[in-house]
């Protein structure tokens, strides 16, 4: 059972405009999420992360929303830039536990 | 900065090996994982560490094994490589109750022929 969901395979954006990611969540015990973001033959770098405490964090051109009641959360890049195109991962902490749980990631293309 | 450094970036094996992906991080973290990435399925949890000697299985542990000798040491075995293991295996390390996440190393993609 698929606990943090990212139902959208791929993303296409023209540079300059938003781009937004979302992710969906089934556990309420989680706690903090994060954003990755990975480009091919590398490993996943960590993007921008957000408590459930809080319902925004922005860092530059990223922002990351958080809906608690709604379990959702989104990551807005503005403007998008060619070099953001890569896949995003969504992922999730629960209290106590050492694992991150990973959503299956969206494929974001930023076209010039 | 935090490392954690893959020992191959590319590796070729026979059905019916035995392989090998070494993991080392430089930052004496506690937790060490091992996850496999595949289109469509995402990061999957293959095996994970919270100390020397001890590891717990994630979610697809099946045709797999690791090793813990070394804290900075995490490598993870596959018994009898098979094709439906053909992957790109991403090793990561975290500090215990750390809320930033993981360090992930640059990935092994592993081709079984």
């Amino acid at each position: 059972d698929q606990q943090v969901k990212q139902n959208s395979p791929s993303l296409s954006v023209q540079e300059g405009r938003i781009s937004i990611l979302n992710c969906d969540y089934t556990n309420s015990m989680f706690d903090y999420f994060l954003w990755y973001k990975k480009y091919p033959a590398e490993g996943p770098t960590f993007l921008i992360s957000i408590s459930s405490i809080k319902d925004k964090n922005e860092d530059g051109r990223f922002t990351v929303f958080l809906n608690k009641s709604a379990k959702h959360l989104s990551l807005h890049i503005v403007p998008s830039q060619p070099g953001d195109s890569a896949v995003y991962f969504c992922a999730a902490y629960q209290g106590g536990s050492e694992k991150l749980v990973f959503g299956k990631g969206t494929k974001l293309t930023v076209n010039p | 900065d935090v490392k954690v450094t893959q020992s191959s970036r590319y590796l070729v094996k026979r059905t019916g090996e035995k392989v090998f992906l070494e993991c080392v991080q430089d930052m004496d973290h506690e937790n060490m994982f091992w996850y496999r990435q595949d289109p469509g399925l995402g990061l999957r949890l293959i095996y994970f560490s919270y100390d020397v000697k001890m590891k717990e299985k994630g979610d697809i542990p099946e045709g797999y094994s690791v090793s813990r000798e070394k804290k900075e040491r995490f490598s993870l075995i596959l018994e009898s490589a098979s094709t439906n293991q053909t992957s790109m295996y991403l090793c990561a390390s975290s500090l215990e109750g750390v809320w930033y996440g993981y360090t992930f190393g640059s990935g092994t993609r592993l081709t079984v022929v």
